[in-house]
């Protein structure tokens, strides 16, 4: 069964531009997470995507936002983008809403803003 | 109240050792506590998770220990492993829809041969 998989690996962007980051949850899984995992600060909840819907959102400004598709595919975009959001970008699925369902991680895209 | 607190930053044990990770939380609607190792370059993947009814769980050479009252929990690696050196993050959620976990900081654990 193939993993949560993650485009691109890196990412170099400067800062004021924007950045699409995309995931693949598992086959099977509806509900995908973001999460930024910047260095000494852990893993940040970013967004929840269900069924197409965004459930909840973290402590992150507008310019963070994303979608998910009909095929539960999903897509993180970070506009007007600024040095501290250089970070590991992980994306996560699970089988259903519930949070007793695990949480699959990506290998995540490394996004950096010069 | 929404943090976890997550304790030492960084462990250093030799093989055989005992390394104990241990967090602690202020929001007593956490009903699910997930632990996650992560390799350099990977994803975090699940290690081993409790709900607060149970006091102690294991699974294989990993042991979770969970104090309600303190709302503290703790990781402990029997038999560590060189190959055991990973970052491990404990994670805390609300079990009601919200998707959200909530990690500690991390501990980066390394095990000398």
């Amino acid at each position: 069964e193939a993993g949560v998989t993650q485009s691109p690996t890196h990412l170099i962007k400067t800062r004021g531009q924007q950045a699409t980051l995309r995931c693949s949850p598992i086959s099977g899984h509806t509900s995908v997470y973001w999460y930024q995992q910047a260095l000494g600060l852990g893993l940040q909840f970013l967004l929840w995507y269900d069924e197409g819907e965004e459930r909840n959102r973290g402590n992150f400004p507008p310019r963070f936002s994303g979608r998910q598709f009909p095929n539960y595919s999903s897509e993180l975009n970070v506009n007007a983008l600024e040095l501290e959001d250089s970070a590991l970008y992980l994306c996560a699925s699970s089988l259903s809403p519930h949070s007793y369902n695990e949480q699959f991680f990506g290998p995540g895209t490394r996004l950096t803003v010069l | 109240q929404q943090q976890v607190k997550q304790s030492p930053q960084s462990l250093i044990v030799q093989k055989g050792g005992i390394p104990i990770i241990n967090c602690a939380y202020e929001n007593t609607a956490f009903d699910y506590f997930p632990w996650y190792q992560q390799f350099p370059g990977k994803g975090p993947a699940l290690l081993i998770a409790i709900r607060p009814d149970v006091s102690e769980k294991k699974e294989g050479r990993f042991t979770i220990s969970f104090n309600k009252s303190a709302k503290q929990f703790s990781l402990h690696i029997m038999d560590s492993q060189p190959g055991d050196s990973a970052t491990y993050f404990c994670a805390a959620t609300v079990s009601s829809n919200t998707g959200k976990l909530i990690f500690g900081q991390g501990t980066t654990l390394q095990v000398k041969p």
